[in-house]
């Protein structure tokens, strides 16, 4: 079946360092999501795109839809603390949903 | 305002015994879906229901039936459990659609021994 290929697997940074990860597909997708899970917890919405090229905020999170529309990357600005956990793509291709394999960060005060 | 409500928390089973995960949503969602997470694979979805009275299969759909009788209710079924379906298993809705925020449920932890 489809699988979206994150990288990296793992990030170990300090505060304050920006963070870059990105998400390829084998096939197009309409719709690139990101999510936050923490544990314990069920996965948390960040983004949402929807057009190939689309360029989206949310506070210091900016993420963008790949011009093939096969790829999306995930910036954090000037990481915290709290921004530990782990980092999802998701998206959708025809009429299923797939999420990625995930990114783990973790955040050095 | 409870939002996803999955039951149980943990579960621990013997192969061939059959359960019921229990999912309700009180936001009038019209999308629900079952996922698993497994390590180093993130989630992959199970079963979905775009609406009450209809279901359909996701990525991995095998040992495992839904119905969607009410728009709140999504219950997941195992009707013979066995160790490959040891996972933690997630409850979402939406209001409509993929491409809107899905609420997650705390997710159920369940071994199968």
């Amino acid at each position: 079946g489809q699988q979206l290929n994150q990288s990296p697997q793992s990030m170990f940074i300090q505060e304050g360092e920006d963070v870059s990860m990105n998400c390829t597909s084998s096939s197009i997708f309409n719709t690139w999501l990101w999510y936050k899970q923490e544990p314990g917890e069920g996965p948390v919405l960040l983004i949402a795109l929807y057009k190939a090229g689309e360029l989206t905020s949310n506070g210091r999170l900016t993420a963008q839809f790949g011009i093939t529309r096969k790829d999306s990357f995930l910036n954090i600005s000037a990481s915290i603390p709290s921004d530990v956990g782990i980092y999802f793509c998701a998206g959708t291709s025809g009429n299923q949903f797939y999420f990625g394999t995930g990114t783990s960060l973790t955040v050095i005060p | 305002n409870a939002g996803v409500t999955q039951t149980p928390k943990f579960q621990v089973l013997k192969t061939g015994q059959s359960m019921t995960l229990q999912c309700a949503q009180d936001m009038n969602h019209e999308y629900m879906s079952w996922y698993r997470q497994d390590p180093g694979m993130g989630l992959r979805l199970i079963h979905y229901s775009v609406g009450a009275g209809i279901t359909d299969q996701g990525e991995v759909p095998n040992g495992y039936n839904v119905s969607r009788s009410t728009t709140e209710d999504f219950p997941l079924r195992l009707l013979s459990a066995a160790p490959s379906q040891t996972s933690v298993y997630f409850c979402a809705s939406s209001v409509q659609g993929w491409n809107q925020p899905q609420h997650f449920g705390d997710g159920t932890r369940l071994s199968i021994l």
